[in-house]
């Protein structure tokens, strides 16, 4: 099993704020997912990592931009945060080695108001 | 074009019966198999996983689930019912490479009743 953190887990925030979701795992993990999830909908890949200074845009469209700059980091970042933003953001990881399963953190609910 | 798709949006169960979570797939070869499940306001967890060998995987909690090559199913069990067990369930097929090219289901939502 993989251990991956996120933070914060709920933020409110208004319109045109800049955020950061911060995500590490501690498993040493190669790659590294961003998913967004709005409440009882499927899962859409909006970013993913092969490794360091590695970044990929997923299948679905997102005004995010992210970073791996360190193996076990991949935070993520929304220049101006606007309504539409509001989701359930998903950090998950996987190994090559392993499988490649992919295991989840327990998610950042963002509102932006 | 590679899919999964889970036929049941919302399943309805009483406590102590037995489930059946149903799974297809459309992939041009064997793909890695595997059954998450999401409480609410939480993220994914891993229940089983299928990459080869025994088409009966048993995984946490009780699941347990089957591959049939024949009908590109990977259908999830459990014989008996607990109220915890209420959540969404998520089917996904992944290459045997893996990762970014996991595709995941719509989801199934479990409700059990008392």
């Amino acid at each position: 099993e993989a251990d991956i953190y996120q933070t914060p887990r709920y933020l409110v925030i208004g319109t045109g704020k800049k955020i950061t979701l911060e995500c590490s795992q501690t498993m040493g993990h190669d790659k590294m997912y961003w998913y967004q999830q709005d409440p009882g909908m499927e899962l859409h890949l909006i970013h993913y990592s092969y490794g360091v200074n590695s970044t990929e845009k997923g299948d679905l469209s997102s005004e995010s931009t992210v970073s791996r700059i360190r193996t076990e980091h991949f935070p993520l970042t929304l220049e101006s945060a606007r309504p539409s933003h509001t989701s359930q953001y998903l950090c998950a990881s996987s190994h090559t080695g392993s499988g490649n399963t992919i295991y989840f953190g327990e998610g950042s609910w963002l509102t932006v108001v | 074009a590679q899919s999964v798709t889970q036929p049941d949006i919302h399943i309805t169960v009483s406590e102590g019966a037995s489930l059946e979570l149903r799974c297809n797939y459309s992939y041009g070869a064997t793909p890695y198999l595997f059954w998450y499940v999401q409480s609410p306001g939480q993220g994914l967890q891993l229940l089983l996983k299928y990459f080869s060998g025994d088409t009966l995987v048993q995984g946490i909690k009780g699941f347990e689930a089957e591959f049939k090559r024949s009908q590109s199913s990977f259908n999830l069990r459990k014989p008996s019912v607990h109220w915890s067990d209420a959540a969404e369930y998520f089917c996904a097929v992944a290459p045997n490479t893996g990762g970014f090219k996991t595709i995941f289901g719509a989801g199934t939502r479990l409700f059990v009743k008392a």
